[in-house]
């Protein structure tokens, strides 16, 4: 199966800040996909196709990469954005997930 | 809208069988070129794709659980069933339901609010 690596692991930005998340794949993927996570609820689908925002989220996110490597930007921090973001890759069966990247509020 | 919704007994003992519900409203189960899908998520949240049923009826697991799990449907009440047998500890987890995003990709884009499953004694 495909193993996703997210990276960092946990990090912090102040208000405002530019962040970027990555997700690099063992193998070759078409798409990425990415959700968030907060505490006491489920993963809400946040970017699919690699760069394609869900609806509702807001527009200084933005998703790209091709072939094994792939990342999230958030242009300007917000409080609302701390949480736990998962890529995810059904390229080939069976999907698979990230670990997670937390991002924390400085 | 779209909206899933799974149950299930919350506290099964190790050895035993869990059967977890999924009732989806706002769409049939039968409609579009859906894949309904159990995903479970343990603590410390690693997150586990189990299998799904795509709206014609053909079930695909995922091989590492494949041996213990059984997924099925009901048309008639709009819901699907995860049977997993054999349960561990390891087993413990929140289980979700969820459908794909059909032509949008093969993403999880709808999810239900997800019902912890502990196992033990």
């Amino acid at each position: 199966q495909i193993v996703l690596t997210q990276s960092p692991a946990l990090m912090s930005a102040s208000p405002g800040e530019k962040v970027t998340m990555t997700c690099s794949a063992s193998s070759s993927v078409s798409y990425m996909y990415w959700y968030q996570q907060k505490p006491r609820s489920s993963p809400k689908p946040w970017i699919y196709l690699t760069s394609n925002l869900a609806s509702g989220v807001p527009a200084r996110f933005s998703g790209s990469g091709s072939g094994t490597s792939y990342s999230l930007t958030i242009s300007s921090m917000e409080a609302e954005d701390a949480a736990t973001y998962y890529c995810q890759q059904w390229s080939s069966n069976p999907p698979t997930f990230g670990a997670g990247t937390k991002l924390e509020l400085k | 809208d779209v909206q899933l919704q799974e149950s299930g007994p919350g506290l099964v003992k190790p050895s035993q069988t869990v059967s977890l519900t999924c009732t989806v409203t706002g769409i049939s189960i039968t409609t579009g070129n859906y894949r309904w899908s159990w995903i479970r998520q343990f603590p410390g949240n690693k997150l586990e794709w189990i299998g799904y049923i795509y709206y014609s009826g053909t079930i695909t697991y995922n091989p590492s659980l494949t041996s213990r799990t059984t997924i099925t449907r009901d048309t008639s009440k709009n819901q699907f069933f995860l049977e997993m047998n054999s349960l561990t500890a390891e087993d413990t987890a929140t289980y979700y339901c969820a459908r794909d995003g059909g032509n949008l990709g093969r993403w999880f884009a709808y999810w239900g609010q997800g019902t912890l499953v502990t196992v033990s004694a």
